[in-house]
């Protein structure tokens, strides 16, 4: 089991929105900042969003995040094939003293 | 442009010991902190170590602690993990992943090497 924990899956068609939950605990995501990874097949992970809702350059706008307590979201809208992925979130936690992801989200574009 | 090559990923026996490297540039080394990230086969995205971008705070994994050893050679822009006391559950793709700041209590990675396999059978 991971610490946070995210739907397996996830599933929209093309120009719906979709969202994907992470949930922690008051150790990781209650005290520090989410971070949103986007891995597509057979390649390796992507930083798509960073310390709860920012954007790094060259990833589009459809993508966002947010977060509150111990919960966070990922948001992709105008879906598009090529979001077909995995998504994970990821914190870094203070009782751990390590960093922890969750176990993934494969979405999938009907 | 930030280019980050790991190598020395392999088989092994379990019990065995094996060392990754990870060459970095187009960044200065010294000021990022680094971490390893591993993936075992179908499986999620498991973080394994870090270190500070000066080499002297190092955090492990409770599954790889006392077996694991991250350090960092500032002079060679690169990253090690030695890994000995290898068991079949550390079979994964090994990522190198470079943290935004020199502090390395983070989860964000913001850019990733293309990772190097390690398979632990006998």
């Amino acid at each position: 089991q991971s610490v946070l924990t995210q739907p397996p899956s996830a599933s929209g068609t093309p120009g719906q929105r979709v969202t994907i939950s992470c949930s922690g605990s008051s150790s990781n995501l209650g005290t520090n900042t989410v971070n949103w990874y986007q891995q597509l097949p057979g390649t390796a992970p992507k930083l798509l969003i960073y310390s709860n809702n920012h954007r790094p350059s060259g990833v589009p706008d459809r993508f966002s995040g947010s977060k509150s307590g111990t919960s966070a979201s990922l948001a992709i809208s105008g879906l598009q094939s090529e979001d077909e992925a995995d998504y994970y979130c990821a914190a870094w936690d203070d009782s751990l003293n390590g960093a922890v992801f969750g176990g993934g989200t494969q979405l999938t574009v009907l | 442009e930030v280019q980050l090559l790991e190598s020395g990923g392999g088989l092994v026996q379990p019990g065995g010991s094996l060392r990754l490297s990870c060459a970095a540039s187009g960044f200065t080394f010294s000021s990022f902190a680094m971490s390893w990230v591993r993936q075992a086969p179908g499986k999620g995205l498991e973080w394994v170590s870090a270190v500070s971008g000066s080499g002297g705070s190092t955090y492990y994994a409770d599954s790889v602690k006392g077996r694991f050893s991250i350090s960092r050679d500032n002079s060679k822009n690169t990253l090690y993990l030695q890994m000995n006391s290898l068991r079949a559950e550390d079979t994964a793709v090994y990522y190198c992943a470079k943290a935004p700041h020199i502090v390395a209590t983070t989860a964000y990675f913001d850019f990733w090497g293309q990772g190097t396999l390690v398979t632990v059978s006998s």
